[in-house]
C-alpha cells in the first residue's frame, strides 16, 4: 500500500542549529515528492518538490531535500533554523496522472528555542 | 496568475445543521480539485476530488457530500452535522502541469 510516513511527530531546536526532518513513503514505482509548510490556522504552501534527475532540490525559505531511492527517504533539511521557521511540516507523495492524487505524512511540528 | 479562494474561515455550528462550504480558483482552466480534512495528529485525510464538473469521488465513507456546479466551484456539504465533523477543512486545485497543489486558507469548523 502506498504511505508516507514521518517519524518525528514533534521537534524542538534552538535558533541558528540546523535542521533534518525525516520522510520515508512507500510507493509503487518512483513517486514525485513534496514537502509543504503550514503556519498555524493556514492552508499549506509548497516548499520543494522532487520529480527526477539531481536528486538534492532546492526550496523556497533556505529549505533543501535529498532525494534517497535506496532508502526511500526524502529529507528536509536547512542548515540555520529561523525563529519563523516554527510551524507543521508535511511530507507528501504522488505520481501526477488523472487523478493526481496526493499521500500525505501525518506532519512534523516544528518548534523553534531562542 | 492562479489564486484559490476558500470561504469561510471559521465557522461554528449546531450538531444536525447543514453544512456548505465553498471554493474557486481564478486564473485557471479544468482545474484537478480535492477536499481534505485535517484532524490534530491525523495529518491530512483527502474526503473528495474532482477532475471536471460533476465528476466527483468519494475516499471515504461519511457524512459529506461534495458537488462541482463550475469549472472552478467546489463546494463540501452535509445535511446534519455531528460532532465528529469538527476539524480543519483545506481545499487545494492542481494541474496536469504542475502535480503538486495549491491549497486554500483553511476553514476551522466547529460542530457544538
Amino acid at each position: 500500500a502506498q504511505s508516507v510516513t514521518q517519524p518525528d511527530i514533534h521537534i524542538t531546536v534552538s535558533e541558528g542549529a540546523s535542521l533534518e526532518l525525516r520522510c520515508n513513503y512507500s510507493y509503487g514505482a518512483t513517486p514525485y515528492l513534496f514537502w509543504y509548510v503550514q503556519s498555524p490556522g493556514q492552508g499549506l504552501q509548497l516548499l520543494l518538490k522532487y520529480f527526477s534527475g539531481d536528486t538534492l532540490v532546492q526550496g523556497i525559505k533556505g529549505f533543501e531535500a535529498e532525494f534517497k531511492r535506496s532508502q526511500s527517504s526524502f529529507n528536509l533539511r536547512k542548515p540555520s533554523v529561523h525563529w519563523s521557521d516554527a510551524a507543521e511540516y508535511f511530507c507528501a507523495v504522488g505520481r501526477g496522472g488523472a487523478t493526481n492524487k496526493l499521500i500525505f505524512g501525518t506532519g512534523t511540528l516544528l518548534a523553534v528555542q531562542p | 496568475s492562479q489564486t484559490i479562494h476558500q470561504w469561510p474561515a471559521t465557522l461554528v455550528q449546531p450538531v444536525g445543521s447543514p453544512l456548505s462550504l465553498e471554493c474557486t480558483v481564478e486564473g485557471t482552466s479544468n482545474p484537478n480539485l480535492y477536499w481534505y480534512r485535517q484532524a490534530a495528529g491525523r495529518g491530512l485525510q483527502l474526503l473528495f476530488y474532482s477532475v471536471g464538473i460533476g465528476q466527483i469521488s468519494s475516499e471515504v465513507p461519511q457524512n459529506l457530500s461534495a458537488s462541482r456546479p463550475q469549472d472552478r466551484q467546489f463546494i463540501l456539504s452535509s445535511k446534519k452535522l455531528l460532532l465528529s465533523d469538527s476539524g480543519f477543512y483545506l481545499c487545494a486545485w492542481s494541474s496536469g502541469t504542475t502535480y503538486g497543489y495549491t491549497f486554500g486558507s483553511g476553514t476551522r469548523l466547529t460542530v457544538v
